[in-house]
């Protein structure tokens, strides 16, 4: 079963837009983690956000959490084609959970 | 330093046949899953390893799903006989101990069950 719900489940955006993707969950967590996998390909792990963390900030991204709605937030600054990919939130504790994703779009 | 690595990449099989798809972990990585990815849907967790020990297999359909994780290391996940809403990417990842659930993934083993 899977633990996290994304919105949009679709996202198209021209380069230089900055995308948003929400993500919400059930239970109590240790940590959330944002993955992206690009088509045909593994996941690959892009930023890590501690429950008693509220912002984190790597790069051009930047994620939210709020853990008293069960929520958290991706933003991609100054998207680029290259950023075209799937994007999963995932929640830790003991094991991992993921959401269904947002396949994300970014057009040159 | 080599990553997650599995196989077949790729397999195409009858139903009812059996097929088995084998994962080559992250050197040290004591922590080890499977998860299954359907066509546009998030992974779902099948089965987490801690060593040898599959501490979580709850998710595991055992009536035709098995797996195994030998001397800690490697691991092998079988299905017997496949049916056709087996199709999917059978993804494998891993761990460090005492982490913080980063998972690093493989390039996943996609089914075809015709």
């Amino acid at each position: 079963s899977q633990q996290g719900e994304e919105d949009p489940q679709a996202l198209s955006i021209q380069e230089g837009e900055n995308a948003t993707m929400n993500c919400s969950y059930k239970t109590s967590i240790n940590n959330l983690q944002w993955y992206r996998q690009n088509s045909g390909r593994g996941l690959v792990h892009l930023i890590l956000i501690r429950s008693n963390e509220r912002e984190k900030h790597s790069g051009r991204l930047r994620v939210t959490l709020d853990t008293s709605k069960k929520s958290s937030s991706l933003l991609i600054t100054a998207s680029r084609a290259a950023d075209t990919a799937s994007y999963f939130c995932a929640t830790y504790n003991n094991d991992m959970r993921f959401g269904a994703g947002t396949r994300l779009t970014v057009k040159p | 330093e080599a990553g997650v690595v599995q196989s077949p990449r790729y397999k195409i099989i009858e139903k009812k046949q059996p097929v088995a798809f084998w994962c080559n972990p992250i050197s040290g990585h004591n922590t080890l899953y499977w998860y299954l990815q359907n066509l546009g849907q998030g992974p779902e967790l099948l089965i987490r390893y801690e060593n040898e020990e599959a501490v979580d297999d709850s998710q595991l359909p055992k009536d035709r799903f098995s797996a195994e994780r030998l001397k800690g290391v490697d691991s092998t996940l079988k299905i017997q006989p496949a049916e056709l809403g087996d199709s999917a990417v059978y993804l494998c990842a891993s761990s460090p101990v005492r982490g913080t659930g980063e998972l690093f993934f493989g390039e996943g083993s996609r089914l075809t069950v015709l």
